[in-house]
């Protein structure tokens, strides 16, 4: 267990729905950073947040939102779902991101 | 756009060979270079963070060299074993950026057979 939290491991949804991914990160860090995982690409960077704050925006459709609420936990927003949003989605949270992400174990989004 | 590369994309070794895997980065505004281990149906699991040019890190049969002026970094593993079997994946953060995310390569997948 990294200590990094995320629910469902597993989702399956019809195209046109929305999801909400949700990540708890390690005890005592202030930033949670979502990844996309698609088939043969490599983690894309979406979102960062810091201490409830959007720090920094990578390759995140519109259709894409997240949050970070007080308790540090964090959503991934996912809407108007499409064949291609299907893939793995990670979490990972960090004291401060020079010295690395500890990562949660991900969710696995299939949209049918 | 900033890109990391690795290669080679896939690695199959016999048990007990040693082999090493290379990790390309752009070398401007370089701030620290990351090395995760990623089995399957398991979370990326952090190997080394190296910031210094000709820094190298060792953990037990694995170590890593960095090269910051050239933009690469070095994974050996020494005899290899079958649990070593993963997907290797380096990552790049950069300065100037203010939130160090990371930029990932496509990872580095070794099997190696018993």
């Amino acid at each position: 267990d990294s200590g990094v939290t995320q629910t469902p491991k597993h989702l399956i949804t019809a195209t046109g729905q929305r999801v909400t991914l949700r990540c708890s990160p390690r005890s005592g860090d202030l930033s949670v950073y979502w990844y996309q995982q698609s088939l043969d690409q490599g983690l894309q960077f979406l979102i960062q947040y810091y201490n409830g704050e959007e720090r920094a925006k990578g390759n995140i459709l519109e259709r894409f939102s997240a949050q970070q609420f007080p308790d540090l936990h964090s959503e991934l927003n996912l809407s108007s779902l499409e064949l291609g949003d299907s893939a793995l989605y990670f979490c990972a949270s960090s004291v401060e991101g020079a010295h690395g992400y500890t990562f949660g174990s991900g969710t696995r989004l299939t949209v049918v | 756009i900033l890109n990391v590369e690795q290669s080679p994309q896939s690695l199959h070794v016999q048990e007990g060979d040693s082999t090493n895997f290379t990790c390309s980065f752009p070398s401007s505004n370089f701030y620290a270079l990351h090395w995760y281990r990623w089995e399957t149906a398991k979370s990326p699991e952090a190997l080394f963070v190296m910031t210094l040019n000709g820094d190298e890190k060792k953990k037990g049969r694995i170590s890593a060299t960095l090269n910051t002026k050239e933009g690469y970094s070095y994974l050996y593993i020494k005899g290899s074993q079958p649990e070593d079997s993963a997907t290797y994946l380096c990552a790049f953060s950069y300065s100037g950026a203010g939130s160090y995310q990371l930029t990932f390569g496509k990872g580095t997948k070794l099997s190696v057979i018993p």
